[in-house]
């Protein structure tokens, strides 16, 4: 199947520990982002890659650091958790940094306890 | 700065009503706008995209307009049904290139 897959989809931690999401797109894409939708189920971004590079990088944490290996491929490594940090985080892939439209993953739930 | 607004923020209607959600954008440069669906708990399913050179775009009993000038997009949904409860979110591509920003989402309940 075409996809933009993440894993895992449901992750519960302690405060304090350090976790990775990791995301996977067969489209052939050139850009990846990291969205994060917080209890209010606003989504907003926090990172885009296109072609292994780092283009945007929003107000987050530098706890939070991304990872591309290769255009198909986009981490996002988390340091420190905090409770805060509990939220649904999703990967999405776009062509020509989104001139065709996005598609995205089906989220991680992160909980932080 | 991009900033999407839509409305209603909820929506309870019957079965068969045909029904119209908005979207706004204060910046008018942007590459496309594109409609999603989120079903609780799931992740998002793009519904529609359209380019800022169109006006319009149908995909079943859907139907999206984008006013690029007024910064104004509305999905139209036809004949309502049950399973077209979910979230809608409305999102843009703005031109500066590599950023999707989105509406808080209209919420749409259609009762049997």
């Amino acid at each position: 199947d075409t996809a933009v897959s993440q894993t895992p989809k449901y992750l519960v931690t302690q405060m304090g520990n350090d976790k990775s999401i990791k995301c996977e797109q067969n489209l052939g894409h050139d850009t990846m982002y990291w969205y994060k939708q917080d209890s209010k189920k606003f989504l907003k971004i926090m990172f885009s890659y296109n072609n292994k590079e780092l283009i945007i990088n929003e107000t987050v944490p530098n706890r939070f650091s991304p990872k591309s290996p290769d255009k198909a491929h986009l981490n996002l490594h988390i340091n420190s958790l905090e409770l805060g940090d509990s939220a649904v985080y999703f990967c999405a892939s776009s062509r020509r940094q989104g001139a065709k439209g996005y598609t995205f993953g089906s989220g991680t739930r992160l909980t932080v306890v | 700065k991009q900033e999407v607004t839509q409305i209603p923020a909820a929506l309870s209607v019957p079965e068969g009503e045909n029904l119209v959600l908005n979207c706004s954008f204060t910046d008018s440069a942007i590459y496309n706008l594109q409609w999603f669906r989120q079903d609780p708990g799931k992740g998002l399913t793009s519904l529609l995209l359209i380019q800022s050179s169109q006006r319009e775009q149908t995909s079943g009993r859907l139907n999206a307009s984008l006013d690029k000038s007024s910064g104004r997009s509305t999905l139209y949904i036809a004949a309502s049904q049950p399973g077209d409860s979910a979230t809608y979110l409305c999102a843009v591509t703005e031109t500066s290139g590599s950023r999707l920003t989105f509406g808080e989402g209209t919420q749409l309940t259609v009762n049997p």
